[in-house]
């Protein structure tokens, strides 16, 4: 158990709708990074948000947002869903602000766009 | 900018002999290496990490790595496998400042004879 948390585990939904996943880091990270897993893609970077603060942005389309409130957990916002958008979501904790420390993921939201 | 390539999209060894997985990374910064691994439909775990300490690096389970900077490796190894590493195997490289802040390799899939 790395002590990321992530809801929900799976979700089914249509083209065109909206949906929310959560990510509660481990306690005391203050970073949280969400990655997108597909066939296709392979692994990648969504955007890393640090004390509340949008830090990075890797290869995010515009139809989606995330955001990090003070307790710290953070969501990320998919909207007007596609077929390909459909793939595993992982957001990770770390403690640090240059992701040069360990990364501790959560077990992952299946999103499946029908 | 950064990037990673795994040399080997998949491995295949007999239970009890050497793994080797390739890495090779290109970096503008000084980079933060990282051997991540993911069992069949669970999240990531940290196998080890380079972080600009010793060059030759141990991880869990038995496993190795050694930077090489001349060459812009950080090849994987383990002096023998078993049945229960078989499983994907990403090479991460992360220090970057934005939209390359953290970039995973394809993966290796590594599957194990018995």
């Amino acid at each position: 158990d790395s002590g990321v948390t992530q809801t929900p585990k799976h979700l089914i939904t249509a083209t065109g709708q909206r949906v929310t996943l959560r990510c509660s880091p481990r306690s005391g990270d203050l970073s949280v990074y969400w990655y997108q897993q597909s066939l296709d893609q392979g692994l990648q970077f969504l955007i890393q948000y640090y004390n509340g603060e949008e830090r990075a942005k890797g290869n995010i389309l515009e139809r989606f947002s995330a955001q990090q409130f003070p307790d710290l957990h953070s969501e990320l916002n998919l909207s007007s869903l596609e077929l390909g958008d459909s793939a595993l979501y992982f957001c990770a904790s770390s403690v640090d602000l240059w992701a040069r420390e360990t990364q501790y993921f959560g077990p992952g939201t299946r999103l499946l766009v029908l | 900018a950064q990037s990673v390539t795994q040399l080997d999209s998949h491995v295949s060894v007999s239970e009890g002999t050497p793994v080797l997985l390739r890495c090779n990374y290109s970096s503008s910064y000084s980079p933060s290496l990282f051997w991540y691994v993911q069992h069949p439909n669970k999240g990531l775990q940290l196998l080890l990490k380079y972080t600009s300490a010793a060059t030759l690096v141990k991880g869990i389970n038995g496993f190795e790595a050694e930077f090489k900077k001349s060459e812009t490796s950080f090849h994987l190894t383990k002096p023998s496998a078993h049945m229960s590493d078989a499983a994907e195997y990403f090479c991460v490289v992360s220090g970057g400042t934005s939209y390359d802040k953290v970039i995973f390799g394809p993966g290796t899939s590594l599957s194990v004879i018995p």
